[in-house]
C-alpha cells in the first residue's frame, strides 16, 4: 500500500533554509504521477508550493517561486524541498505536506504532515 | 491569477441532513481538473471528488459533485457525524498552477 512520509525539522530559525524530504513507499517515485508540495498555516487554508513530474520536469508557485526548490529522487523512493526562509517568522510557519498528484490534478493520496515553526 | 470562491464560510446541520456547498472560480475552468477535499480537525486533507463528479476511492454515494464552467458544487446527503469537516475545492490551470479555496465548514448544529 502506497504510503508517503514527510519527517521535519520542527523547529528552524529566520533566514535559514527549511529542507524536506516525502519518503514514498509501496510505489516508486519513476512512475507517471506528479509529486507535490502544499503547505497549510496555523488555522488557515491549504497553499500549493511546488509540484516535480517523475521525469523531472518542475512547477512552482509563482508567488514562492523565487525562494524554493523541489528535487526528485528516484533511486531512494523520496522527494524533496527547500525553502529559502524569510526573515518574518510567520510566513512559513506552517504544516508542510507532501502529496501524490493524479492524471487529474488532484491531491490523491497526502503524508500526514509536518510543523515547521519558524523562529530564532 | 485565478481566484476560488466557496460558500458559505459555515454550514450548520444536523445528522442526517444535506448539505450545498459552492465552488465559484473568478474564470472558467475544465471540469476535468476541479477538485473536493474533506479535511478533518488535526488530519491531512483526503481527496472526495475529482474531475468535477468522479468520486474517489472508498468516498461514500452520499457524496457527489456538478458543476461546470465558473460554478461548482459539492452535495453531502444523509450527514453522518464524520462528515463534520472543512471542505476544500482545487482547480489546476496551467498559467497558475493549483489554487485551493478558502474553504467551507461544515459543523454540527
Amino acid at each position: 500500500q502506497l504510503r508517503l512520509e514527510e519527517p521535519g525539522p520542527g523547529l528552524v530559525k529566520p533566514s535559514g533554509t527549511l529542507s524536506l524530504s516525502c519518503r514514498v513507499s509501496g510505489e516508486s517515485t519513476s512512475t507517471s504521477y506528479y509529486w507535490s508540495w502544499i503547505r497549510q498555516p496555523p488555522g488557515k487554508g491549504l497553499e500549493w508550493i511546488a509540484s516535480i513530474y517523475y521525469s523531472g520536469s518542475t512547477y512552482y508557485n509563482k508567488s514562492l517561486e523565487s525562494r524554493v526548490s523541489i528535487s526528485l529522487d528516484t533511486s531512494k523512493t523520496q522527494f524533496s524541498l527547500k525553502l529559502k526562509l524569510t526573515s518574518m517568522t510567520a510566513t512559513d510557519t506552517a504544516v508542510y505536506y507532501c502529496a501524490r498528484t493524479n492524471g487529474y490534478d488532484a491531491f490523491d493520496l497526502w503524508g500526514p504532515g509536518t510543523m515547521v515553526t519558524v523562529s530564532s | 491569477e485565478i481566484v476560488l470562491t466557496q460558500s458559505p464560510d459555515t454550514l450548520s446541520l444536523s445528522p442526517g441532513g444535506s448539505a450545498t456547498l459552492s465552488c465559484r472560480a473568478s474564470q472558467g475552468v475544465s471540469s476535468s481538473y476541479l477538485t473536493w477535499y474533506q479535511q478533518r480537525l488535526g488530519q491531512a486533507p483526503r481527496l472526495l471528488i475529482y474531475g468535477a463528479y468522479r468520486r474517489a476511492a472508498g468516498v461514500p454515494d452520499r457524496f457527489s459533485g456538478s458543476g461546470s464552467g465558473t460554478d461548482f458544487t459539492l452535495t453531502i446527503s444523509r450527514l453522518e457525524p464524520e462528515d463534520f469537516a472543512m471542505y476544500y475545492c482545487q482547480v489546476y490551470v496551467i498559467s497558475a498552477g493549483f489554487t485551493f479555496g478558502p474553504g467551507t465548514k461544515v459543523d454540527i448544529k
